[in-house]
């Protein structure tokens, strides 16, 4: 069985650039998270789907960042514009309906 | 507020010793509690939950202890292999694991051959 992907692995751009990322979940996995991960932390919940709805935004800084998951399968999480303080890394995991989540390898944002 | 709590960043454990990795939390909506490991440049890896409904939870060479009065959880690996020496993470959920993960901030496991 495929795991969580996500793309690009590692990106670099400079402050006030926009930035994109892509998670495509486990087949079947009806839940999606994303979270980000600054150095020496844990992961923190950005947002989090059932299916196309967006059930959990709570944590996500909606002057800049905006996601979607278009027919509850893939995901993107976009960020207009950076900041330095975005640089982290990013991940997307999924979980059939609650529980065990799995995780993608994650997307290292460095913005300069 | 850190509701999730793990107070040792780093720990080394001789080869085929035990190792016991330690977790606090502060919440008491939380329910469901779970470890993951991660390595290098890789996301985090599921390794073993409990929900408390239970004290104790074994999977192989893994064993989660919860203490619910005590608000305290244990990873005990046993025996420790290099194989182990990695980053693990704690986390928890309320609505037994139908919430989002709450995670600590992990314990660096160094195993020494």
């Amino acid at each position: 069985e495929a795991g969580v992907v996500q793309s690009p692995r590692y990106k670099i751009i400079e402050k006030k650039q926009p930035v994109a990322f892509w998670c495509n979940p486990i087949s079947g996995h009806n839940t999606l998270y994303w979270y980000r991960q600054n150095l020496g932390q844990g992961p923190e919940l950005l947002i989090r789907y059932e299916n196309e709805e967006a059930v959990d935004d709570s944590q996500l800084p909606k002057d800049r960042f905006s996601a979607e998951r278009l027919k509850g399968v893939d995901s993107t999480l976009k960020i207009q514009p950076a900041e330095l303080g975005d640089s982290a890394v990013y991940l997307c995991a999924s979980s059939p309906r609650g529980g065990e989540q799995f995780f993608g390898p994650g997307t290292r944002l460095t913005v300069l | 507020d850190q509701q999730v709590k793990q107070n040792s960043p780093s720990l080394s454990v001789q080869e085929g010793r035990i190792s016991i990795l330690n977790c606090d939390y502060t919440n008491s909506m939380f329910d469901y509690f779970l470890w993951y490991k991660k390595y290098p440049a890789e996301g985090p890896t599921f390794l073993i939950s409990i929900s408390s409904i239970k004290d104790k939870n074994e999977d192989g060479r893994f064993t989660v202890f919860l203490n619910k009065s005590a608000k305290h959880l244990s990873l005990h690996i046993v025996p420790s292999q290099p194989g182990d020496s990695a980053v693990y993470f704690c986390a928890a959920s309320a609505n037994f694991g139908n919430e989002k993960l709450t995670f600590g901030t992990g314990t660096r496991l160094t195993i020494i051959p």
